[in-house]
């Protein structure tokens, strides 16, 4: 089976950087992704690795190191309409595991 | 484009009965997914489909059936219902393994 863990909650200043932390277990890896979800919305695309490094889109960026089975989003900048959840999924072959997710609170 | 389409929006059904959620998606996109989302939770795969004809079990699957008999649909059906299948499902869809799109969710009660 597949776990995915990421903190519950986190709390952050308008401005600052935040980095969120996800760790994985797989038996079959095929891509990681980063979604956005605003309370009482859908979720939305923020980032896919399915190689090891940094991928950088704007003010977010995500890292992966397949052999650690660990990710995580770096927020920059942070505006008040970064509060969300951000959910951290794997794709293992075809089937899709998220984690529970992180409700980022950001604070002028 | 409308992108990935759900309906209803909002639904109470009594326990027992059956009904089925509707998911369509003008992208063009062979794969579909069907996730519930249970309050404060993570998203949890219930069925998931990579092309017309073909579909495969997620990790809730029990008390649900799909069928994907177009490249645009991909109905979701609860027979039977239960208070345990409270909550508010998400059907997406995507090309082949790349990020996914979702629609606007359909909150549903089973009291």
């Amino acid at each position: 089976g597949q776990n995915i863990d990421q903190p519950t909650e986190m709390t952050a200043t308008e401005g600052a950087i935040v980095q969120i932390n996800c760790t994985y277990q797989t038996s079959g890896f095929n891509g990681l992704f980063w979604y956005q979800q605003h309370a009482g919305e859908a979720p939305t695309f923020l980032s896919y690795n399915v190689l090891d490094g940094l991928e950088e889109k704007g003010r977010f960026s995500s890292f992966l190191s397949r052999s650690k089975g660990y990710s995580y989003l770096l927020l920059k900048e942070l505006q008040m309409k970064d509060s969300a959840s951000y959910l951290c999924a794997v794709r293992d072959n075809n089937d899709m595991r998220f984690g529970a997710g992180t409700r980022l609170t950001v604070k002028p | 484009n409308a992108g990935v389409t759900q309906t209803p929006k909002f639904r109470i059904l009594k326990i027992g009965q059956s009904m089925t959620l509707q998911c369509t998606q003008d992208m063009n996109h062979n794969y579909m997914y069907w996730y519930r989302q249970d309050p404060g939770m993570g998203l949890k795969l219930i069925y998931y489909s990579v092309g017309a004809g073909i579909t495969d079990k997620g990790e809730v699957p029990n008390g649900y059936n799909v069928s994907r008999s177009t490249t645009e649909d991909f109905p979701l059906r609860l027979e039977l219902a239960a208070p345990s299948q409270t909550s508010v499902y998400f059907c997406a869809s995507s090309y082949s393994s790349a990020e996914q799109y979702f629609g606007p969710g359909t909150r549903l009660t089973v009291t």
